[in-house]
Formats: C-alpha cells, structure tokens, sequence
C-alpha cells in the first residue's frame, strides 16, 4: 500500500464544474496536508495547506480534511480551462524533518 | 509572500562538467531547503534535506558526493552536480520552507538539465 494515493486519472470535468479531487494516506501520524498543482513542464505550486479536521476555503478552492477516514480532498468550484494540470496530494508525518510524501498526482482537464 | 527563486533555468553542457544550481528564499528566511528531480511523467524524487549551517541529509541512492549541497545562509542553498554525465539529465527542483516542520514548501521553479 502506498502511504498516499491519489487516482491518476486523468479527470475531465466540463469548464464551470465542480472538480473533486481525493487523497487518501497511511499514517494515521501525519501531521500536515498538502495541495500543490503542477503544470506540464513547470514546477509544483502551492494550492492549499491543512492541518486540522474540516474544510478550509480560499477563493475557488476548498480542502476538506477527515483524519477518522486518513482522508484529504480538494474540490474546485467553477472549473477554469487554466485548472488543467496535475494535482499533488502531500503530507507530513511526525519526526521526519518535515519532508513531504506525495500521492503519484491526479491529472485534471476542463474542458471549454 | 514565499517566493523562491531557482536558476538557471535551462543547463546544456557536455559531459564531464560540474553544473552548480543557486535556489534563494526571496522574501522569507528558509531554516530547511529541499532538493528534487522529476523525470518525465514521473513523480518527484527527494534527493536531500539541508539546514542552514549544517551537511546535507541525502536519501538513499543519491550519491553524496556526486551531488554537492551547501546551505551557507537562510536564503541561499547550491546544487553542484559533479562530473555530469547524461543519465544525470532531469529537471531539478528546490524547495525551501520556513519555521517549523509542518510548515510548507514552497519551489523553485525548476532546473532543467541536459548533458550531451
């Protein structure tokens, strides 16, 4: 079992949709959750970062975060043809320094 | 806020070479900087962790001396990587990331490396 996993996709949501986008990870230890979103060719960006139970909303973007379930989403409300890329699901765990362990990426496509 | 600036950007050089990376904390002060490489349609692979003033924590396989980091400030960390040969080309990313471990990353834009 990967400690972070994320389907692959790719997802193609119509332009205007809600895009939803799932994480799940292994150690019920992990500390931080993070969104980063990857264009073709180009460096990871920060999207979202989460730490406790619930949602958290920045513009479009809302995280929603259930430790029960080891589970971290992304949903993106009003979907933008320039939303096509790669979302990286990353987390934290305890007493590793803080290094990041990232899902494989969910490929996104809006579609005009 | 948080922006890293990476450079180069682009390396094309002959095999044998040493390449040296820059990656600097523009407006925040990076206690731990981070180095990546990403081949094509693959995820991120961790090189190595560096602090400020201390030796570079590599993970396993990286070749320590092949791969030379320093971290001589809060906001500069380098990537010298030695004797390159054309399997060594990839595109590099750093990260940087302050305060505490739960913190994030922020990244460079990336170096991309071709050795002839």
């Amino acid at each position: 079992q990967k400690e972070v996993e994320q389907n692959s996709g790719p997802l193609s949501v119509p332009e205007g949709a809600i895009a939803s986008l799932n994480c799940t990870y292994s150690d019920r230890g992990s500390q931080s959750f993070f969104w980063y979103r990857q264009y073709s060719g180009k460096s990871p960006e920060l999207i979202m970062s989460i730490y406790s139970n619930g949602d958290k909303e920045d513009g479009r973007f809302t995280a929603q975060l259930n430790k029960a379930s080891q589970y971290v989403s992304l949903l993106i409300r009003d979907s933008q043809p320039s939303d096509s890329a790669t979302y990286l699901c990353a987390v934290t765990k305890r007493n590793q320094g803080g290094k990041l362990i990232f899902g494989q990426g969910t490929e996104l496509s809006v579609k005009p | 806020g948080a922006v890293v600036s990476q450079h180069p950007s682009w390396v094309i050089c002959k095999s044998g070479t040493s390449v040296k990376i820059e990656c600097r904390s523009l407006d925040f002060q990076a206690t731990t900087m981070f180095w990546y490489r990403q081949f094509p349609k693959q995820s991120l692979m961790l090189m190595a962790t560096s602090n400020e003033g201390s030796k570079a924590t590599y993970e396993q396989g990286v070749e320590k001396d092949k791969f030379l980091i320093n971290h001589a400030s809060l906001t500069l960390s380098t990537l010298t990587v030695t004797s390159a040969h054309p399997e060594d080309s990839s595109f590099y990313i750093c990260s940087a990331r302050a305060g505490e471990s739960n913190q994030p990353q922020h990244f460079g834009d990336g170096t991309r490396l071709s050795i002839l």
